[in-house]
């Protein structure tokens, strides 16, 4: 079976750097994807990574460790925008994603 | 940029009515989607995998004769809440992969379903 765990609400201030972190039990493991969701839409991709090691898109960031079954997002220069749910999903079985509970974040002014 | 729709947007119904909900990719051409349900402050749930030109792969636990998936052209998957009931109550979502990228999933807007 999929197993996901994430923190399930992070608060910060506009600016500020948050990381949230993913770990996993997975088997047929192939990648760990982040996504964002805001409240009444629906998820919009942000990162996926399959190799060890950082990953930066320009204010995001996402981070694996296939040997700790780990991983985080990271924000950078914290917007009110960015206030929103951010899913990891891990990629198993070459085509099916399990999705994480979520994490809400608060971005206070 | 890769653009998936789902129609319709809201659909309210009565309970034991089935309802239709199309999933289209609109600039590239899927031959797998994905169907997810995802309560109130829930994760999503992955469904069902639609593969065009053959049977959906249900999820354990999913009704197969409950939520019928029909994948006929590249572009257009299709979920019918067959009987619907107030429990089926949820938000739908589809999702594909451009260029057969698996790993990088677009998602419709969702179908939000109310049954009353």
């Amino acid at each position: 079976g999929q197993s996901l765990e994430q923190p399930s609400e992070v608060t910060a201030v506009e600016g500020a750097i948050v990381q949230i972190n993913c770990t996993y039990q997975t088997s047929g493991f192939y990648g760990l994807s982040w996504y964002q969701q805001h409240d009444g839409g629906a998820p919009t991709f942000l990162s996926y990574n399959a190799l060890d090691g950082l990953e930066e898109t320009g204010r995001f960031s996402s981070f694996l460790s296939r040997s700790d079954s780990y991983g985080y997002l990271l924000l950078q220069e914290l917007q009110m925008k960015d206030s929103a749910s951010y899913f990891c999903a891990v990629l198993y079985n070459f085509n099916k994603f399990y999705f994480g509970s979520g994490t809400k974040l608060n971005v206070k002014p | 940029g890769a653009v998936v729709s789902q129609h319709p947007s809201w659909v309210i119904c009565k309970s034991g009515t089935s309802v239709k909900i199309e999933c289209r990719s609109l600039d590239f051409q899927a031959t797998t989607m994905f169907w997810y349900r995802q309560f109130p402050k829930q994760s999503l749930m992955l469904m069902a995998t639609s593969n065009e030109g053959s049977k959906a792969t249900y999820e354990q636990g999913v009704e197969k004769d409950k939520f019928l998936i029909n994948h006929a052209s590249l572009t257009l998957s299709t979920l019918t809440v067959t009987s619907a009931h107030p429990e089926d109550s949820s938000f739908y979502i589809c999702s594909a992969g451009a260029s057969g990228r698996t790993e990088t999933q677009y998602f419709g807007p969702g179908t939000r379903l109310l049954v009353l």
